[in-house]
């Protein structure tokens, strides 16, 4: 079955660091990814879609590459700062036809002042 | 653009009782989608309407779980007779019909913190 796998359930670093998360996709090939923000007791907010025939994509500090050959995302924050923790979503629509989008599981990112 | 809303934002009912939750989609979005998360998990999809219709149902839905989106604006989640495993955060989501920031870009409410004990 068609699967968004984020390995790092959580992420410390150092403020100023770049923080660097990591999306594997199995089974399918989507279009595009789409990164969302979660803080505790809220919902998810967009941050960035990628496409598949995009490599890179920026916005301010935040940054996101897609390879298709590894079937993976990475998405960056350059100059990390403490009010950048929160748990970080992979999402992808689930197949050609249908409306649903898979989430992974997050990864819980932890700026360290 | 006042947001998604939702409502409850918590409830906390017995093994056994019916809950309902609504949710108020951004105005001008006419699709809108029901997940249901857990802690340590990402959002799992339950179910999906364009307009009124209900296009949509995430296979692993209980026939414990209806949802309706009478007039095209706001929605409802129903659960009948609740167990201990429906605990969870229900969050609902809108987006319209323009592409500005990309396919599927979803807006998402602050969610319904459901408790059964």
């Amino acid at each position: 079955s068609q699967k968004i796998e984020q390995n790092s359930e959580a992420l410390n670093i150092q403020e100023g660091k770049t923080a660097t998360l990591t999306c594997n996709y199995t089974n399918y090939s989507p279009a595009y990814l789409q990164w969302y923000r979660q803080d505790p007791g809220r919902g998810p907010v967009f941050l960035l879609l990628i496409r598949e025939n995009e490599k890179e994509k920026r916005k301010e500090r935040l940054k996101v590459t897609f390879d298709t050959t590894l079937k993976q995302s990475l998405f960056h924050i350059t100059a990390s700062q403490p009010a950048d923790s929160a748990t970080y979503l992979c999402a992808a629509r689930s197949g050609a036809g249908s409306y649903q989008l898979t989430f992974g599981k997050g990864t819980k990112l932890s700026v360290i002042p | 653009d006042t947001g998604v809303s939702q409502d409850p934002r918590h409830k906390i009912t017995k093994r056994g009782q019916n809950v309902t939750f609504r949710c108020d989609p951004i105005s001008e979005h006419n699709r809108l989608y029901w997940y249901r998360q857990t802690l340590g998990q990402g959002p799992e999809f339950l179910t999906y309407f364009q307009n009124e219709a209900q296009l949509e149902k995430s296979r692993l839905l209980s026939d414990r779980f209806s949802a309706e989106r009478p007039k095209g604006s706001f929605s409802t989640l129903e659960i009948q007779r609740t167990e201990q495993g429906d605990s969870a955060m229900y969050l609902c989501a809108s987006r319209g019909t323009g592409t500005r920031r990309g396919p599927d870009t979803q807006y998402f409410g602050p969610g319904t913190r459901l408790t059964v004990l």
